[in-house]
């Protein structure tokens, strides 16, 4: 069955850096777009990030464009997000999703248990 | 940025009841548009995908419609467990954006 298991979040200073992981099972990663959504304690969800299958394309929230990486490794079956010069507002609960159809749809059937990332000092 | 307003913000319903949620776009976004359910503390669960199509195993008095501006996602005959916050979010143009959510709450 098709898991999603994030990882990496934790407590940050303001200014400092992140890296989560998404280790994806249960299906062949390699052909599959990939986002990142997070959402603000009592918040709504807001998106952040979307990668092609291949990788070539990435796409970012203005919020979070010139200091957050998506990126994957299919050797690894895993997705990532580098958050660097992190805010007290990027403070959330970050999900990893799957497009629902390989390569085509920009809607998403899977999501992952969500990581929390607070960023205090 | 595409704008998506779901009205109401939060409805208060009972068992058996029929619910409607709608959402706007602020721009045309032909039929990109999903619906999320999430519970309190869990992932969101992808209910509808391309404004009406049914995402697999979802029951069948979720049921969802529009297409340009204005779409709509009804619960036919509300169960206790679709009490939970409803999304809709458009990928129709980058950045992709959610409505900001709207709680069905027990009357």
């Amino acid at each position: 069955q098709v898991q999603l298991v994030e990882s990496g979040g934790g407590v940050v200073q303001p200014g400092r850096s992140l890296r989560l992981s998404c280790a994806a099972s249960g299906f062949t990663f390699k052909n599959y777009g990939m986002q990142w959504v997070r959402q603000a304690p009592g918040k709504g969800l807001e998106w952040v990030a979307v990668i092609s299958y291949d990788g070539t394309a990435k796409i970012y929230a203005d919020s979070v464009k010139g200091r957050f990486t998506i990126s994957r490794d299919s050797s690894k079956n895993t997705l990532y997000l580098q958050m660097n010069s992190l805010r007290p507002e990027d403070t959330a609960v970050y999900y990893c999703a799957k497009e629902r159809v390989a390569r085509t749809s920009p809607d998403f059937d899977y999501w992952g248990q969500g990581a929390l990332v607070t960023v205090s000092s | 940025d595409i704008q998506m307003t779901q009205s109401p913000s939060s409805v208060s319903a009972s068992v058996g009841d029929r619910v409607t949620i709608t959402c706007r776009a602020s721009q045309g976004i032909s039929s990109r548009l999903a619906w999320y359910q999430q519970k309190l503390g869990k992932a969101p669960k992808l209910l509808i995908y391309a404004a009406s199509s049914l995402q697999t195993g979802v029951p069948s008095r979720f049921s969802g419609s529009g297409s340009g501006t204005d779409f709509t996602l009804t619960i036919s005959s509300l169960q206790p467990e679709d009490f939970a916050t409803y999304y809709c979010q458009q990928s129709n143009g980058f950045p992709w954006t959610f409505g900001q959510g709207t709680k069905v709450e027990v009357k």
